[in-house]
């Protein structure tokens, strides 16, 4: 059961724009949601995270919103640069339940 | 801080042979889980140890087994390797359960 599902595979955006990841769920008992960001040959790294009792959570370029009655969270990423351009994983709780991934591709 | 540490890096077996990859967590870190990379299913669990005792197992057949030892350090075990095997294996590690994880650079294994 993928409890975490990410649809897009790719995104492309122009640099200076916003970058909207988007990740729903269907597990209803996740405490908490993560974001990672993961470049080839490497593995993933921690970006920003939120509680499952905030709607909002904002670090910097990054802001991860969480709709839970959709069972719907976005990462957020203004102004987009070129390197930020990698796989993102969105995961759920203490399992780490990932997704599938999105590749967000950060045109100059 | 010495980071999560995966051995081999890369990794190239026969169909039916077995494998052992390992993983050496952050100092400290507890619990150790681990993830198959594969460019069309993403990152997909296959379990998680803390303290030597496995808390959760993903959706993968019986020939994928792992264990804990005392220090924290991990290794995960692929018995009768199929083509479908090849991916890369992230181990991942962190302080806690309710934690992000930090994760290792990965074993890449190739089955031919």
């Amino acid at each position: 059961d993928q409890q975490v599902k990410q649809n897009s595979p790719s995104l492309s955006v122009q640099e200076g724009r916003i970058s909207i990841l988007n990740c729903d769920y269907t597990n209803s008992m996740f405490d908490y949601f993560l974001w990672y960001k993961k470049y080839p040959a490497e593995g993933p790294t921690f970006l920003i995270s939120i509680s499952s009792i905030k709607d909002k959570n904002e670090d910097g370029r990054f802001t991860v919103f969480l709709n839970k009655s959709a069972k719907h969270l976005s990462l957020h990423i203004v102004p987009s640069q070129p390197g930020d351009s990698a796989v993102y994983f969105c995961a759920g709780d203490s399992d780490m339940r990932f997704g599938a991934g999105t590749r967000l591709t950060v045109k100059p | 801080k010495a980071g999560v540490t995966q051995t081999p890096r890369y990794l190239i077996k026969t169909r039916g042979q077995q494998v052992t990859l390992s993983c050496s967590p952050i100092s400290g870190h507890r619990s150790v889980s681990w993830y198959q990379q594969t460019p069309g299913q993403g990152l997909q669990f296959l379990f998680e140890y803390f303290s030597e005792t496995q808390r959760n197992k993903g959706n993968f057949p019986g020939r994928f087994s792992g264990r804990q030892f005392s220090n924290s350090r991990s290794e995960m075990n692929v018995s009768t390797l199929e083509l479908g095997d090849s991916a890369l294996y992230l181990c991942a590690s962190s302080p806690r359960t309710d934690t992000e994880a930090f994760f290792g650079q990965g074993t890449r294994l190739t089955v031919v």
